[in-house]
């Protein structure tokens, strides 16, 4: 089977912990994306990355880093949690440029930070 | 600023009705694309469509791209059709940037 997984689904944590999400792709695409879904089902780019660079929306705090072993695996570590940080997160991939080709998403993970 | 502004922000239909949801682009984004997305988080493309009309199914996606909107038409909507539609337009290489969604319940 050929798409995009994440993991784990569903996540709960206290202010001040560390996360990790992890994402990998099978579609055998070049570029891989983290999104931050708010509560209001706004959808923003945080991380683009393929093998050669890392884009990061400026707007993305620094607690947050992506972290690549291969074009295959895009993983989201959050050093020290805080209440906003609650969101679904999106994996996504594509092909080179998104200007010729969709993304396509994983399922999403659901942080929750009491 | 790079926008995308997409409405109706919500939509009720009854089975068998038509719906069209439309999405406005600032003069900087192209690519639009269409996903959408199952009440429990994971988004589906659907379409891929820069310019011009593609169908699929009882799905039609218009993208003019002179007037800076694109339109997604259901045809004979089916309540298995509700969830979050989301229009996105891509900034430069990299960057995809979404409307706020159009929630849609079809009602049997």
């Amino acid at each position: 089977e050929t798409a995009v997984f994440q993991t784990p689904n569903y996540h709960v944590t206290q202010v001040g912990n560390e996360v990790s999400f992890n994402c990998k792709q099978t579609l055998g695409h070049d570029t891989m994306y983290w999104y931050k879904q708010d509560s209001k089902k706004l959808l923003k780019i945080m991380f683009s990355y393929n093998n050669k660079q890392l884009i990061v929306n400026e707007t993305v705090p620094r607690r947050f880093s992506p972290q690549s072993s291969d074009k295959a695996h895009l993983n989201l570590r959050i050093k020290s949690v805080e209440p906003e940080d609650s969101a679904v997160y999106l994996c996504a991939s594509s092909t080179r440029d998104i200007n010729q080709d969709t993304q396509y998403f994983g399922p999403g993970t659901r942080l929750l930070v009491l | 600023g790079q926008q995308v502004q997409q409405s109706p922000a919500s939509l009720v239909l009854q089975e068998g009705e038509n719906a069209e949801l439309q999405c406005n682009f600032s003069t900087s984004l192209n690519s639009m694309q269409w996903f959408y997305q199952r009440p429990g988080g994971s988004l589906v493309s659907l379409f891929y469509n820069p310019s011009g009309t593609k169908h699929s199914g009882r799905l039609t996606s218009t993208t003019v791209i002179k007037e800076r909107r694109s339109s997604l038409h259901i045809s004979s909507s089916q309540t298995t059709d509700s969830g979050t539609y989301l229009c996105a337009a891509s900034s430069g290489s990299w960057q995809l940037i979404f409307g706020s969604g159009t929630q849609l319940t079809v009602m049997p």
